[in-house]
């Protein structure tokens, strides 16, 4: 079976602007969450999608939104970037009943300038 | 709010030398733990999941046990390749997918 694909990699954006990252979750896995990473603050929770639906939030800004399609690949938006949004963006995947393990996708760097 | 607490921050251990990683919570009402290997650059990989106090699972020279306070991540005989950060989290309150991750512990090991 593939794994979580991220799309893309690496990103390098100047502040003010917008960004669009894309996961691929594993196939017949319906749920999928989006994490931060950074040195400082470590993994924190985004948001996760279930069947189209945000079934849960984090603690983030209403600048970071996500979406997902009814093939579960979900989107995740970054509008107005800031400095501080400068980090590893982590898509996870999960069959979405509670208290299952997540698989990770490769992530996506990205650095605002 | 759930809290997840792992030490040591760091580790550096001799090849074959065994030791054992610490992950304590604060939750309310245990639903689970999850241990996670970290590569830099990676995104974590899945190691195990726990789901009751006294569980215990293992996977080559990793041994995984739960209290109800807090698990332990053993390393026995370790290899360079098992250098990597190692995260636990747990499931949030709300439950799903909703997940609180310790800030791990980055283990090195010296041939």
């Amino acid at each position: 079976k593939a794994g979580v694909t991220q799309t893309p990699r690496y990103l390098i954006k100047t502040r003010g602007q917008q960004v669009t990252l894309s996961c691929s979750p594993i196939s017949g896995h319906r749920s999928v969450s989006w994490y931060q990473q950074t040195p400082g603050q470590g993994l924190q929770f985004l948001f996760e999608y279930f069947s189209e639906t945000q079934r849960n939030k984090g603690n983030f800004p209403g600048r970071f939104s996500g979406r997902q399609f009814s093939n579960s690949r979900s989107e995740m938006n970054v509008s107005t970037l800031e400095l501080g949004d400068s980090a590893l963006y982590l898509c996870a995947s999960g069959i979405g009943g509670r208290f299952n393990e997540q698989y990770f996708g490769p992530g996506t760097r990205l650095t605002v300038t | 709010e759930d809290q997840v607490t792992q030490s040591p921050e760091a580790l550096r251990l001799q090849e074959g030398e065994s030791s054992s990683l610490n992950c304590s919570y604060t939750v309310s009402g245990l639903r689970g733990l999850f241990w996670y290997r970290q590569d830099p650059g990676k995104g974590p990989e899945f190691l195990f999941t726990l789901y009751s106090a006294g569980e215990e699972k293992e996977k080559e020279r990793l041994k995984a046990t739960l209290t109800k306070k807090e698990s332990f991540l053993h390393i026995t005989a370790p290899k360079p390749e098992d250098s990597a950060t190692y995260l636990c989290a747990v499931p949030n309150s709300g439950g799903y997918q909703k997940v609180t991750f310790g800030t791990g512990t980055k283990l090195q090991v010296i041939p």
